[in-house]
């Protein structure tokens, strides 16, 4: 089935460091969605993106939907320690309408080092 | 405020033994799905509903069922839990945006 490659796997980084993490996909999208697992809870939904080269910020937060419509990437700036958790992306294709399945990626471990 | 609530958080069973997972939104979502997430795995679609009586297999529905009597439920049936089964599963809703909100998970431990 279709995958969503992301990666970084994990990243230790420094507060205050800025944090980059990407989404790639064999086939095109028409939605990209970011979400941010905590321990112990469920992913909750961090940017939503619907338009080739939309770029939105949440904050801290930037994604963007890559114009090519096969990739997405999340930026964290000036990080803090409670940007600690799992990120994910995921993707819905074209054809898929509005409502149709979600592909997720594998996540991305976040881990801020005070 | 609209939630997507799961019961039990919390459920230690034996194998061989029947369990239902509760998911309740009071979004009025037409959409509800189910996930198992595993270290290494990700998060892995179990079953779907697009709408009452309406129900679909995921990538991993073997051993699981669903049914939708009305719009706010989606009980998810393991009807002979393995250990394979072992798992953290997340209740989703999604309306017309296609923006995915999820419970809070409950976490299976089957001996």
């Amino acid at each position: 089935g279709q995958q969503l490659n992301q990666s970084p796997q994990s990243m230790f980084i420094q507060e205050g460091e800025d944090v980059s993490m990407n989404c790639t996909s064999s086939s095109i999208f028409n939605t990209w969605l970011w979400y941010k697992q905590d321990p112990g809870e469920g992913p909750v939904l961090l940017i939503a993106l619907y338009k080739a080269g939309e770029l939105t910020s949440n904050g801290r937060l930037t994604a963007q939907f890559g114009i090519t419509r096969k990739d997405s990437f999340l930026n964290i700036s000036a990080s803090i320690p409670s940007d600690v958790g799992i990120y994910f992306c995921a993707g819905r294709s074209v054809g898929s309408g509005n409502t149709g399945k979600l592909i997720f990626g594998q996540g991305t471990t976040l881990q801020v080092k005070p | 405020d609209a939630e997507i609530t799961q019961s039990p958080r919390h459920k230690i069973t034996e194998t061989g033994r029947q369990v239902t997972l509760a998911c309740h939104q009071t979004w009025n979502h037409n959409n509800m799905f189910w996930y198992r997430q595993d270290l290494g795995h990700g998060l892995r679609l179990i079953h779907y509903s697009y709408g009452v009586q309406d129900t679909n297999k995921g990538e991993v529905s073997d051993g699981y069922s669903v049914s939708r009597s009305n719009t706010e439920d989606l009980p998810l049936t393991l009807e002979s839990a393995a250990s394979s089964q072992t798992s953290v599963y997340f209740c989703a809703s999604s309306g017309s945006t296609g923006e995915l909100f999820f419970g809070e998970g409950s976490r299976l431990t089957v001996l």
